[in-house]
């Protein structure tokens, strides 16, 4: 299994609250992603990095901002959370030059 | 809009028979094709893929079709076997991009 960590596991807030989200990679790998699972809406590219503090956006971005400082972690933030941003969020990461996407095992996000 | 759209939601097949699971994209400049497994609780994982430079890929029981002028994909599992059930996500990347877009998943059921 690829090294990816993410933390926590499992987290209900209350809308409004900041939210933060944590991948940790083992791998040196230099591509970093976050995705979100809703159903019926597959998996949607939130924000991917590729490269230390090299961020972009992807299709649903609008609420959520990234940071990466190191190689192996890159940080998902709720500013505000907002019940529409319940999900499971999965990170994932990629070595590039077209290889496949390694992911992890999820964060189970609920906004009360 | 969707760049990458699978329109089956659900697909149930006998144990032993074939499973064919579609893909369709609307981005001419997708050229790196992947299909991903996930089970419940766990993340996906990475499954088959193809190059636009290719219009099969074989690995075991899984075989990915490429249709480039229809812009289709499609994944043959033979035989199916009730380990298989899982939802399946096609991804689709412009090469050397990095960024992957998803479908929504199609929930594959093999029945003994």
């Amino acid at each position: 299994d690829a090294g990816i960590t993410q933390s926590p596991r499992h987290k209900v807030t209350e809308t409004g609250t900041p939210v933060t989200l944590r991948c940790h990679q083992t791998e040196n790998h230099r591509y970093m992603y976050w995705y979100r699972q809703d159903p019926g809406h597959g998996l949607r590219l939130i924000h991917y990095s590729y490269g230390v503090k090299d961020t972009d956006k992807g299709e649903v971005s609008d609420g959520y901002s990234v940071s990466r400082s190191k190689t192996e972690d890159f940080l998902l933030t709720l500013e505000s959370a907002t019940s529409s941003q319940t999900s499971v969020y999965f990170c994932a990461i990629s070595s590039g030059g077209a290889e496949k996407l390694f992911f992890g095992s999820g964060t189970q996000l609920s906004v009360l | 809009d969707q760049q990458v759209k699978q329109n089956s939601p659900s697909l149930s097949v006998q144990e032993g028979r074939i499973s064919i699971l579609n893909c369709d994209y609307t981005n001419s400049m997708f050229d790196y094709f992947l299909w991903y497994k996930k089970y419940p609780a766990e993340g996906p994982t990475f499954l088959i893929s193809i190059s636009s430079i290719k219009d099969k890929n074989e690995d075991g029981r899984f075989t990915v079709f490429l249709n480039k002028s229809a812009k289709h994909l499609s994944l043959h599992i033979v035989p199916s076997q009730p380990g298989d059930s899982a939802v399946y996500f096609c991804a689709a990347s412009p090469y050397n991009f990095n960024k992957f877009y998803f479908g929504s998943g199609t929930k594959l059921n093999v029945k003994p």
